[in-house]
């Protein structure tokens, strides 16, 4: 079956401007997480949705950074007013329910020049 | 909250040569681990994952890792390599219980093993 997907694959932005990221989770998954990971660094999670619940949002670094999800379907990370710390790839995983293994899509690489 | 060590960010090993790659949480809880890789250009997919049970866990392309909860280690092994094995490897963990429901991964800084024919 298809895995999760994210777009764009690659985005190339400047410093200022707003930038959107999709994610598409497997189908029946309910639970989904947004990573960063920054150069040499590991995988920082970001936010998690579980179905309708209210996210779980301790790890979004500034309030530049929100994501929305509708049910159990596509997610949007949104960072307004992007900055060149921002620059990383931006990984989304998800999670059937009940299950612990996250799988995770290719990214979304960002670069703010 | 947790934490994750990978101890060596680079580990160069010939091919068909063993090898162990190195991880070491923190917890003030019980936990879940896991290893994922990286290919260049790709997501992370999972390699093996411990919940409960046996403390040696075995996973996908001969890789396997043991538990060892006196030591808080998870380390990877694998008793024969290949130049496919060449990739960046991410010990993983989280928490065994989530009142709120997220099983957030915690991640070390990864180890990129490097095949020499």
């Amino acid at each position: 079956g298809a895995g999760v997907s994210q777009s764009p694959s690659n985005k190339v932005t400047e410093k200022g401007k707003d930038v959107e990221l999709r994610c598409d989770p497997i189908s029946g998954h309910t639970a989904l997480y947004w990573y960063r990971q920054r150069l040499g660094q590991g995988l920082e999670f970001l936010i998690y949705f579980q179905g309708n619940s209210a996210p779980d949002k301790s790890g979004l670094p500034s309030d530049r950074f929100s994501a929305e999800r509708t049910g159990e379907s596509v997610s949007t990370l949104t960072i307004q007013r992007t900055q060149q710390e921002d620059s990383a790839v931006y990984l989304c995983a998800s999670c059937a329910k009940g299950a612990y293994e996250q799988y995770f899509g290719p990214g979304t690489r960002l670069t703010v020049t | 909250a947790q934490s994750v060590t990978q101890l060596d960010s680079q580990v160069p090993v010939f091919e068909e040569a063993p090898v162990e790659l190195r991880c070491n949480y923190s917890s003030s809880v019980s936990v879940y681990l896991f290893w994922y890789v990286q290919y260049p250009n790709q997501g992370l997919q999972l390699l093996l994952k411990y919940l409960s049970g046996s403390t040696l866990v075995k996973g996908i392309n001969g890789f396997e890792a043991e538990f060892i909860k006196s030591q808080t280690s998870f380390h990877l092994r694998k008793p024969s390599v290949h130049i496919s094995d060449t990739a960046e490897y991410f010990c993983a963990v989280s928490a065994a219980y989530s009142g709120a429901g997220s099983y957030q991964l915690t991640f070390g800084k990864g180890t990129k093993l490097s095949v020499i024919p």
